[in-house]
């Protein structure tokens, strides 16, 4: 089931750099798209969401970009500090269905 | 912040044993989901449940697992007949209502299972 998928499976960052991780998706019925983070022994922790309706959302340092016609959205931290450094998920869900689809995962290190 | 509870964070269990994983939900919250993660793999949706009934299920969720919300604020997982592939992490979710526009799922720190 390759519906969402993050090609990137690390990325690295400088402190108080931008961080992007990316996101593209294959099923047009996906209209809600959420991003979580992940740290070791803990379960995933909601970040930021964004419906199909709108092209960016926007919350501090997170900002998540959607292009429908590129089926692909984003994850902005700006400015990246080492307590993001964790595995970051993207996920999508729509249509009559309420299960998230969840992608592999990019374990983002921000180093000081 | 309310939270999402989950017990044990690690169980072991014998195969073929039955296992009964716990979760407590966040209490105004009306749905509910497990999902599991294998090793090394994707977090996959197991099942959903809404108004004390299932609402959807993955082919995962065979007839080994059931759910149940026994009282007013547990839901649990069992698998009947434990199998070496049950060995995973298994998540627990709510929402408050079904998905959609601001409707993330929640999720808990997980029950850790090793089927020996």
């Amino acid at each position: 089931d390759q519906q969402v998928k993050q090609n990137s499976p690390s990325l690295s960052v400088q402190e108080g750099r931008i961080s992007i991780l990316n996101c593209d998706y294959t099923n047009s019925m996906f209209d809600y798209f959420l991003w979580y983070k992940k740290y070791p022994a803990e379960g995933p922790t909601f970040l930021i969401s964004i419906s199909s309706i709108k092209d960016k959302n926007e919350d501090g340092r997170f900002t998540v970009f959607l292009n429908k016609s590129a089926k692909h959205l984003s994850l902005h931290i700006v400015p990246s500090q080492p307590g993001d450094s964790a595995v970051y998920f993207c996920a999508a869900s729509g249509g009559a269905t309420n299960k998230l689809i969840f992608g592999t995962g990019t374990l983002l290190a921000v180093q000081p | 912040e309310p939270e999402v509870t989950q017990t044990p964070s690690h169980q072991v269990t014998q195969m073929g044993q039955e296992v009964i994983l716990r979760c407590v939900p966040i209490s105004n919250h009306l749905y509910f989901y497990w999902y599991r993660q294998i090793l090394g793999q994707k977090v996959e949706f197991l099942v959903s449940f809404y108004n004390n009934e299932i609402s959807e299920k993955s082919e995962i969720f065979d007839d080994q697992f059931s759910v149940e919300r026994p009282d007013g604020s547990n839901f649990t997982l069992k698998i009947r007949s434990t199998k070496l592939e049950d060995s995973a992490m298994y998540f627990c979710a709510s929402s408050e209502r079904g998905a959609g526009p601001n409707q993330p799922q929640h999720f808990g720190d997980g029950t850790r299972l090793s089927i020996l």
